[in-house]
């Protein structure tokens, strides 16, 4: 695709539920990261995944947090049980390679828990 | 582990003026890259600017301009002839040149608003 594309563009769930959060990056990137930007706040890593690599997973908070990508391309991030703190924009962004600094970032997913 | 600061959450600028974004880190490395990243209301983060630690001279994209000062560990933004389309969150960030990985250290934010 042109750009880096997430869905959906907001969520708004109920506390204790799961949501899954979907990231598709630029073709042919195979750098794909996930940051969480918490109101006021920067951004937050969370993980990446480089091609066929065993994923960096040091930033996810809790193991209610969890994140896969599938053949190389799509990734989904997934929350399970969530809770009001978990509320916050998701960022997913994509990069050439491991070892390029430029990355590209989607629109994010918005996430409200009550 | 490496922080960043931006210490001013607000600031605003009159249209076709200039005005300057300051951002200060901590590391304990020598080789790095720092970057200045823009957000606008469509949440999506896009790259302004970008500076090797290793590089002495600093960088300009056009009207986009940093001053790098290593020995401080000052990283500021100067925008010149500002444009309401620059107003968004400015955000300053730092990725170690050692690690795997474009793992960016983002700062707070500053939010800029540009007034006509």
């Amino acid at each position: 695709g042109a750009g880096v594309s997430q869905s959906p563009s907001n969520k708004v769930t109920e506390k204790g539920k799961d949501v899954e959060l979907r990231c598709d990056p630029i073709s042919g990137h195979t750098a794909l990261y996930w940051y969480r930007q918490s109101l006021g706040q920067g951004l937050e890593f969370l993980i990446y995944f480089q091609g066929n690599s065993a994923p960096d997973k040091s930033g996810l908070p809790s193991d209610r947090f969890s994140a896969e990508r599938t053949g190389g391309s799509v990734s989904t991030l997934t929350i399970q049980r969530t809770q009001q703190e978990d509320s916050a924009v998701y960022l997913c962004a994509s990069s050439p390679d491991l070892f390029n600094e430029k990355l590209f970032f989607g629109s994010g997913t918005q996430l409200s828990v009550l | 582990a490496q922080t960043v600061t931006q210490s001013q959450p607000e600031m605003s600028v009159q249209e076709a003026e200039t005005v300057t974004l300051s951002c200060t880190y901590d590391t304990s490395e020598s080789d790095y890259y720092l970057f200045w990243y823009k957000q606008p209301p469509s949440r999506q983060m896009i790259l302004v600017i970008r500076q090797e630690a290793y590089k002495q001279q600093n960088a300009t994209e056009n009207r986009f301009s940093v001053n790098f000062q290593k020995a401080a560990k000052s990283f500021s933004l100067k925008i010149s002839d500002s444009q309401l389309g620059d107003a968004a969150m400015y955000f300053c960030a730092y990725r170690s040149a050692r690690t795997s990985g474009s793992r960016l250290t983002f700062g707070e934010g500053t939010q800029l608003t540009v007034n006509p």
